[in-house]
């Protein structure tokens, strides 16, 4: 059974503080990849790495990094949180094509006060 | 116009119930449709893919039509576990995991 287990699921942080969501997955996975959540937006991809060190832009990247050092694992880095990034952080994990079903973790509730 | 829409509903249905819902999606080269289900406060988890000759599993039903360019989730002999947000989920181009798009959800509400 895949696990995708994710540090937190309840985090409230600071304006302006470095938060660091992890994100591990035990399926030997090529894919992860990190979405938000929001009310009447549904998922949005951030980012997603296909390989260790790799990494791709999804749809909005902007205020956040990533890190792939090992296979296992994929952070998410806010430099610098605003209230505005407040929201629901899940981390998925895939298989190679044509498998392109995501396996989630429970999520992250992240509140920037 | 966004490229996956849904109606967010909520649809409240009677246990027994059969209940549809649709999902539209704009780029006709999308390759790869699935719904995912999503239970309140949890994670989405993979209910079935949708294939061009349709498919079933159980009471669900789902089907894809090409010319319309919309997949439908039918439901039928509602439970009230059936009760969660459906995604609609639309693989849009060559394979990039980048072009995969995620519907709002349909919220069901299966009433006793």
């Amino acid at each position: 059974d895949v696990k995708v287990t994710q540090s937190s699921r309840y985090l409230v942080k600071r304006t302006g503080e470095k938060v660091f969501l992890e994100c591990v997955q035990d399926m030997d996975h090529e894919n992860m990849f990190w979405y938000r959540q929001d009310p009447g937006l549904g998922l949005r991809l951030i980012y997603f790495s296909y390989d260790v060190k790799m990494k791709e832009k999804g749809d909005i990247p902007e205020g956040y990094s990533v890190s792939r050092e090992k296979k296992e694992r994929f952070s998410l880095i806010l430099e610098s949180a605003s209230t505005n990034q407040t929201s629901m952080y899940l981390c998925a994990s895939s298989d190679i094509p044509p498998s392109y079903e995501q396996y989630f973790g429970p999520g992250t509730r992240l509140t920037v006060t | 116009r966004k490229e996956v829409e849904q109606d967010p509903g909520p649809f409240n249905v009677p246990e027994g119930a059969t209940v549809a819902f649709n999902c539209t999606y704009s780029n006709s080269a999308s390759q790869s449709f699935f719904w995912y289900r999503q239970d309140c406060r949890k994670e989405p988890k993979l209910l079935m893919s949708v294939y061009s000759s349709g498919n079933e599993d159980g009471r669900f039903t789902a089907q894809l039509n090409r010319a319309s360019q919309y997949i439908s989730l039918l439901i039928r002999d509602s439970k009230l576990s059936d009760s969660a947000t459906y995604l609609c989920v639309v693989n849009m181009g060559g394979g990039g995991y980048q072009e995969v798009t995620f519907g709002i959800g349909t919220k069901l509400q299966v009433i006793p």
